[in-house]
């Protein structure tokens, strides 16, 4: 079954503590990205890779950090920095070619603060 | 001014009635154009996928491009208790980042 799998459905995190969460996919696409989403708001990138060993800062990058150390591989990073982590957060990759720039989510993470 | 406006409702409809989401954009660039279904609690999924101007149907679903007003729409006929949910617009252009409307909250009363 092909698509986009995140982990934990659901995460706690204590005051001053890293969390990561999980993004795996076996779509085969170069390009993965991260979201966060807040109650009523539409989504707003955190970071994403076009390509293994290489990420760049979306809008919102501040407090998290990622990694690209594999294609199939996208974790995030959520910082003790990060002041207001209580969000949904979205990962997705994208399907590229002529004339054809799609997107295909994972379920998502729900992370709030203990 | 945002990239892309959308009003977020809520929006509430009778079964069976035709309902019109809609899209505004500024950036004359945008080439490919979308609208994602999203379920509470659910990461969202594509449901209707446009490269520049023009209609798209499928089934009850149609997805209308208008490049020179920058507008998009999604029309939904004979609407169904389940097609209760945020409905996203995403475009973008090239290989660039895909920018989000804000979603609009629809609902589909029996």
């Amino acid at each position: 079954d092909g698509g986009i799998t995140q982990s934990p459905k659901y995460l706690f995190r204590k005051e001053g503590q890293n969390v990561t969460l999980s993004c795996e996919q076996n779509l085969n696409h170069d390009a993965m990205y991260w979201y966060r989403q807040d109650p009523g708001q539409g989504l707003r990138l955190i970071y994403y890779s076009q390509i293994v060993n290489d990420f760049q800062k979306g809008d919102i990058a501040e407090g998290y950090s990622v990694s690209r150390e594999k294609k199939e591989s996208f974790p995030l990073t959520v910082t003790s920095a990060q002041k207001n982590p209580t969000a949904f957060y979205l990962c997705a990759s994208m399907e590229q070619g002529a004339a054809k720039n799609i997107q295909y989510f994972g379920a998502g993470t729900r992370l709030s603060v203990l | 001014q945002k990239e892309v406006e959308q009003d977020p409702g809520p929006l509430s409809v009778p079964e069976g009635a035709i309902v019109s989401l809609n899209c505004t954009y500024s950036n004359s660039a945008f080439q490919y154009f979308m609208w994602y279904r999203q379920y509470s609690r659910k990461g969202p999924e594509l449901l209707m996928y446009t490269y520049s101007s023009g209609n798209k149907e499928d089934g009850r679903f149609t997805a209308q491009v208008d490049k020179s007003s920058k507008y998009i729409s999604l029309f939904i006929r004979d609407s169904q208790p389940s097609d209760s949910a945020t409905y996203l617009c995403a475009m973008i252009q090239g290989a660039q980042k895909l920018v989000f409307g804000q979603g609009t909250r629809l609902t589909i009363n029996p």
